[in-house]
């Protein structure tokens, strides 16, 4: 089945540094990748939508320049945070699909702490 | 844009009782309905989905029921074990071409005790 590889699971960042998050899809050509947040007990925010080779659709909120989103290849996307701060901590998720069909498949996900 | 409401936000049965998690969706439009589940720390996993041309759904111990004209959907738990536990959470979503952007639920903790 559809597997997608999302790394670092678990990071801690100084503020003001930037975090580079990556979501791969290793057995599948990921046409859209969505990005979430979730903060502890509570639903996935949609943060925004990326399609290869197009900018990212960011979600009404979400600062463009501070959430940097790479789609580069059908593989992999990245989400970089720039300067970071602790209010940036959070539980970051990506989501995977080829297109074909309704299914999309999550990353693992990355605990990101900001201190 | 979409919203959805699900409830209830914490259930706590005992091991072999049923649960049961209800969502209310606003637009009309909606034709996909997934439901995942989250264990703690992990990714959510998708454990069963419904389209709109269909009323019900089963899959051993989980069923999903729809109610198009009241834009409501719910998950059926029968049977349940501890390993149950987990939030669960729905996403109502418009599917076209293939593409589609799930809103997702606050989600529902269940809590199966032995």
């Amino acid at each position: 089945g559809a597997v997608v590889s999302q790394h670092p699971s678990r990071v801690i960042c100084k503020s003001g540094t930037s975090v580079k998050i990556e979501c791969r899809s290793l057995d599948f050509q990921a046409t859209t990748m969505f990005w979430y947040r979730q903060f502890p007990k509570q639903s996935l925010m949609l943060m925004a939508t990326s399609n290869e080779g197009s900018k990212a659709t960011y979600e009404q909120g979400v600062e463009k320049d501070k959430f940097l989103i790479n789609h580069a290849s059908l593989t992999l996307s990245t989400l970089t945070v720039t300067s970071a701060h602790p209010e940036d901590s959070s539980f970051y998720i990506c989501s995977a699909g080829t297109g074909a069909g309704y299914g999309y498949t999550f990353g693992s996900g990355t605990r990101l702490t900001v201190v | 844009g979409e919203n959805v409401e699900q409830h209830p936000s914490t259930l706590s049965v005992q091991e072999g009782d049923s649960a049961v998690i209800k969502c209310t969706y606003s637009d009309s439009a909606s034709n996909y309905f997934p439901w995942y589940k989250q264990e703690l720390g992990k990714r959510p996993q998708l454990i069963i989905d419904i389209r709109s041309n269909v009323g019900e759904k089963k899959d051993q111990r989980i069923a999903v029921t729809l109610n198009k004209t009241a834009k409501h959907f719910s998950l059926h738990i029968t049977e349940t074990q501890p390993e149950d536990s987990a939030v669960y959470f729905c996403a109502a979503s418009l599917a076209s071409g293939g593409s589609y952007i799930p809103t997702f639920g606050r989600g529902t903790s269940l809590i199966v005790h032995p």
